[in-house]
């Protein structure tokens, strides 16, 4: 069974102040790694696919990488703007479902 | 480009009660996912359609079902409503195997 797990669960920032957050997955063949942004009460925004170990990509103040284990989501210098919950789903070769893990709160103060 | 639409955009029922959500698809795509979200959690995939035929489907009981017709749009039905359905229902719309991009969803309270 697939099972994608995010850290930290909530995370405060200063404006300016970069960091990143995890994602360690388990999947028997990983078909694609998703990034979604997701602010209160609306539907996740599609951010970034990545479909193999090493693979980079950057929009923005975002880097997403990816491991054979884990992606990492970068954000540099943040803006207040950027806060919401970002959240990581897997999506394996034998089926189109996505398996999302449970989000990290992004929190940017001014 | 329309994007995902969903309605009704908020909707109180009664335990026991049916009710059912609909979505329409982003121009182009073939292929519809529905997902329940639980307050501060993440999705939970229910089930996707793809050419008006369920193609695959998460854990979740038969008194959830769905439906895709001829035009992709979708609609999500749950009967013997629970309080434990209160929740986010997500729709999102691919080309199948690709990148779903999702609806703003429909905000179920069940009393």
């Amino acid at each position: 069974e697939d099972q994608v797990t995010q850290s930290p669960e909530a995370l405060r920032l200063q404006e300016g102040e970069s960091s990143s957050l995890n994602c360690s997955y388990t999947v028997s063949g990983l078909r694609g790694l998703f990034w979604y942004r997701q602010d209160p009460g609306k539907g996740p925004e599609f951010l970034f696919t990545l479909y193999s170990a090493g693979e980079e990509k950057e929009k923005e103040r975002l880097k997403a990488t990816l491991t054979k284990k884990e992606s990492f989501l970068h954000i540099t210098a943040p803006k207040p703007e950027d806060s919401a919950t970002y959240l990581c789903a897997v999506r394996e070769n034998a089926g189109n479902m996505l398996t999302f893990g449970g989000g990290t709160r992004l929190m940017v103060k001014p | 480009e329309t994007g995902v639409t969903q309605s009704p955009t908020h909707l109180i029922k009664t335990r026991g009660q049916q009710v059912t959500l609909r979505c329409s698809s982003q121009s182009g795509h073939n292929t519809v996912s529905w997902y329940q979200q639980a307050l501060g959690q993440g999705p939970q995939f229910i089930f996707q359609y793809y050419r008006e035929e369920e193609n695959g489907r998460g854990n979740f009981p038969p008194r959830f079902s769905g439906l895709q017709f001829p035009n992709y749009s979708s609609e999500l039905n749950v009967n013997a409503l629970e309080l434990d359905d209160s929740a986010l229902y997500l729709c999102a719309s691919s080309s199948f195997g690709e990148t779903q991009y999702f609806g703003p969803g429909t905000r179920l309270l069940v009393l």
